[in-house]
């Protein structure tokens, strides 16, 4: 079975608000992990990535925290913006291997 | 740059036909592809990872026989399902990796495919 999960499917955030969207991992093995964005119909967009060997890293707007010790794994997204609406995934990937993909969580922007 | 595309975007086809879906690293050239599935408010499944000239890795409950791969070059590999039924009706996502890092990995855009 799957080795990401997540814990909401759905989040609704007031937009301009920050969005938390959080995910659990299973696989203690797994040394790089991925936010994508997938807008309806398309296929996932790169957000941000991480390393193992990291707990945070920032890009433009988004920062993903990686807590080792409880397998979690969080992004977050500042200021939310209506084109933030989409279905956001983490993915883990072992040892430079396939990228496996956890259930998804649909982020609403509420006017 | 790092530009995946898929060919096409979508397609109907009758049940029993075969459907050749065609993806392509526009820009680098793909040591590996990776070929995944998506059921409607699903996650993507994935099928099958294809090396450049050799026989793909099918994953754990994917028919091999139902799915061919085939990744002839390092530009382009095709998926073709074949005698297709209703349920394999789903939107098909190819992504290609220029090195052996997961970090060179890109996606396409996806194929809708609908069986009738």
């Amino acid at each position: 079975g799957e080795s990401v999960g997540l814990h909401l499917p759905t989040l609704s955030v007031q937009e301009g608000d920050n969005s938390i969207i959080n995910c659990a991992y299973s696989n203690s093995a797994s040394d790089y992990f991925i936010w994508y964005k997938q807008e309806s119909g398309k296929g996932p967009q790169f957000i941000i990535d991480i390393r193992s060997n990291m707990d945070k890293r920032q890009g433009q707007r988004v920062t993903v925290l990686l807590n080792k010790t409880v397998k979690h794994l969080s992004l977050q997204i500042a200021a939310t913006q209506p084109g933030d609406s989409a279905v956001y995934f983490c993915a883990e990937n072992i040892r430079d291997d396939k990228i496996i993909f956890g259930k998804g969580t649909r982020l609403h922007i509420l006017p | 740059g790092a530009v995946v595309s898929q060919h096409p975007s979508w397609v109907i086809c009758k049940s029993g036909t075969s459907v050749k879906i065609e993806c392509r690293s526009l820009d680098f050239q793909a040591t590996t592809m990776f070929w995944y599935r998506q059921f409607p408010k699903q996650s993507l499944m994935l099928m099958a990872t294809s090396n450049e000239g050799s026989k793909a890795t099918y994953e754990q409950g994917v028919e091999k026989d139902k799915f061919l791969i085939n990744h002839a070059s390092l530009t382009l590999s095709t998926l073709t399902v074949t005698s297709a039924h209703p349920e394999d009706s789903s939107f098909y996502i190819c992504s290609a990796r220029f090195e052996g890092r997961p970090e060179t990995q890109y996606f396409g855009p996806g194929t809708r495919l609908l069986v009738l």
